[in-house]
């Protein structure tokens, strides 16, 4: 069966630090990939999302990067992170169909 | 561009009772795919039931139930026997079919379902 990783469970940066969050799923190839934000108590907004190896797509300009370095795997970077970056990130992934999107177990990250 | 919209910030039910939380849509597709995801508390992103635009029948799982109006753009779920694990934010989402940017979801905002025992 398929499963994804989302790591870590919680982080606390100060402003001006670098980030790096991982996201990998396992049973399947050839996923597609995404990376939510989840600002408190509002829905989900879409920052990323990878249809293949180096492929990615934005969705909204913002201090925040994606990459995929390998096929099941998602890193969500920045090189400076803003009062503006908490939030709730999570990581999910969808098989090439009209199949729902599977979501890992996000990371909360505050920034101090 | 598709927008989700649900009216109900906050709901609350008996248990055992049966509650209705609502969603609408805006698109000018004919076919597409609706979804309500739940998050409990632990915050975890669940599947709860889906929904193809081109299937009339209501999709059902168990104690959830849809009631898809696609003239209307409505996309309500229906939970009967409320118990208290279904405490959580619910989430209505929808997917364009194809490829490219139409892979994502559009989310509501949510919808917090509390359960009183």
């Amino acid at each position: 069966s398929q499963t994804i990783h989302q790591w870590p469970a919680t982080l606390v940066q100060p402003v001006g630090s670098p980030l790096s969050l991982e996201c990998t799923v396992e049973g399947t190839s050839n996923p597609n990939l995404y990376w939510y934000r989840q600002a408190a108590g509002r829905g989900l907004q879409l920052l990323f999302y990878s249809v293949g190896i180096g492929q990615i797509s934005s969705e909204v300009p913002q201090n925040l990067s994606a990459s995929r370095p390998q096929d099941r795997q998602f890193i969500l970077s920045s090189k400076k992170l803003l009062l503006s970056d908490s939030g709730f990130y999570l990581c999910a992934w969808s098989v090439r169909s009209n199949q729902p999107q599977h979501f890992g177990d996000g990371t909360r990250l505050s920034i101090l | 561009a598709q927008t989700v919209t649900q009216s109900q910030p906050e709901m609350s039910v008996q248990e055992a009772e049966t509650v209705t939380l609502s969603c609408t849509y805006d698109t000018s597709e004919s076919d597409y795919y609706l979804f309500w995801y739940k998050q409990p508390p632990s915050r975890q992103m669940i599947l709860v039931i889906r929904q193809e635009a081109y299937k009339q029948q209501n999709a059902t799982e168990n104690r959830f139930s849809v009631n898809f109006q696609k003239a209307a753009k409505s996309f309500s779920l229906k939970i009967s026997d409320s118990q208290l694990g279904d405490a959580a934010m619910y989430f209505c989402a929808y997917r364009s079919p194809g490829g490219g940017s139409a892979r994502q979801l559009t989310f509501g905002s949510g919808t917090q379902l509390t359960v009183l025992p």
